[in-house]
C-alpha cells in the first residue's frame, strides 16, 4: 500500500505558469523527499525536507512541510516545457519493522509550450 | 558515469519463463533497493540489502521472486515462472549507509510477459 497520496493526479499548465503539487501521508516521518521521473526513465531526486523544517528552496523549487497536517507541497515556479514529467513524494516509513522509502502514486505534470 | 546501472533495459518473455535482472550500484553505496513500478503508479518497495545481507523483503514478493547481492556489490533479481501480472518496470536504487536519505535510481528494467 502507498504511504503518500499526491494531488492532483494530473496537472496541465502553460509554460511560464507555476505548478503546485500536494502530498499527504499517514505516519510520522523523519524526512520527506520529492522525486521526478521522465517517461520510461528512472527517478531523480529533487529535494529532501526534514521533519523539523517547514520550508526549503532549491532553484525554481519550493517545498513546504506541515507535520501537523501530514502534508507537503512542491511548487515549481516559472515552469518550462522540460519540466514535463511525473513527480513523486516519498516518506521514510517504518514498515514491517524497518525504515524504508515509500512513494506516493505521483502527479503527472504537462507543461504546454 | 558511475551512477546506478541496470541490465537489461527491456525484457520480453513468455509466461512461465524465468528472467533475471542485474543492478550495479554506485560503488561506495552500502544499501541497495529493488522497487517495482506499474504503469501510472508510484514505485513499490520489494526488498533491500545492507552490503550482502538482505534485510527486508516485502509481502508483495511471492516465492517466485528471489534477490541476491553476493559480496555486497552488484545485485540480481530473479523471477521464476513469470506471470502476466509480473509485467512492470523493476527499479534498482542505492544509497550510503545511515538513515533513509536520498536514493540514487537506475534507469530500470522493463519486463513484458506475454
Amino acid at each position: 500500500s502507498q504511504q503518500g497520496e499526491e494531488d492532483p493526479q494530473a496537472l496541465s499548465i502553460q509554460e511560464g505558469e507555476n505548478a503546485t503539487m500536494n502530498c499527504s501521508y499517514k505516519t510520522s516521518i523523519n524526512n520527506l523527499q520529492w522525486y521526478r521521473q521522465n517517461s520510461g526513465r528512472g527517478l531523480v531526486h529533487l529535494i529532501l525536507i526534514r521533519s523539523n523544517e517547514r520550508e526549503k528552496h532549491s532553484g525554481r523549487l519550493r517545498v513546504t512541510l506541515d507535520t501537523s497536517k501530514k502534508s507537503s507541497s512542491l511548487l515549481i515556479t516559472a515552469s518550462r516545457a522540460a519540466d514535463t514529467a511525473s513527480y513523486f513524494c516519498a516518506t521514510d516509513a517504518l514498515i514491517q519493522g524497518a525504515q524504508k522509502l515509500v512513494f506516493g502514486q505521483g502527479t503527472r505534470l504537462t507543461i504546454n509550450p | 558515469d558511475t551512477g546506478v546501472s541496470q541490465d537489461p533495459r527491456h525484457k520480453i518473455t513468455k509466461r512461465g519463463q524465468n528472467v533475471t535482472f542485474r543492478c550495479d550500484p554506485i560503488s561506495e553505496h552500502n544499501r541497495l533497493y529493488w522497487y517495482r513500478q506499474t504503469l501510472g503508479q508510484g514505485p513499490e518497495f520489494l526488498t533491500y540489502f545492507q552490503n550482502e545481507a538482505q534485510l527486508e523483503k516485502s509481502r508483495l514478493l511471492s516465492d517466485r521472486f528471489s534477490a541476491e547481492r553476493p559480496k555486497g556489490s552488484f545485485s540480481t533479481l530473479e523471477i521464476q515462472r513469470t506471470e502476466q501480472g509480473d509485467s512492470a518496470m523493476y527499479l534498482c536504487a542505492s544509497s550510503p549507509s545511515g538513515s533513509v536519505g536520498e536514493l540514487f535510481f537506475g534507469e530500470g528494467s522493463r519486463l513484458t510477459v506475454l
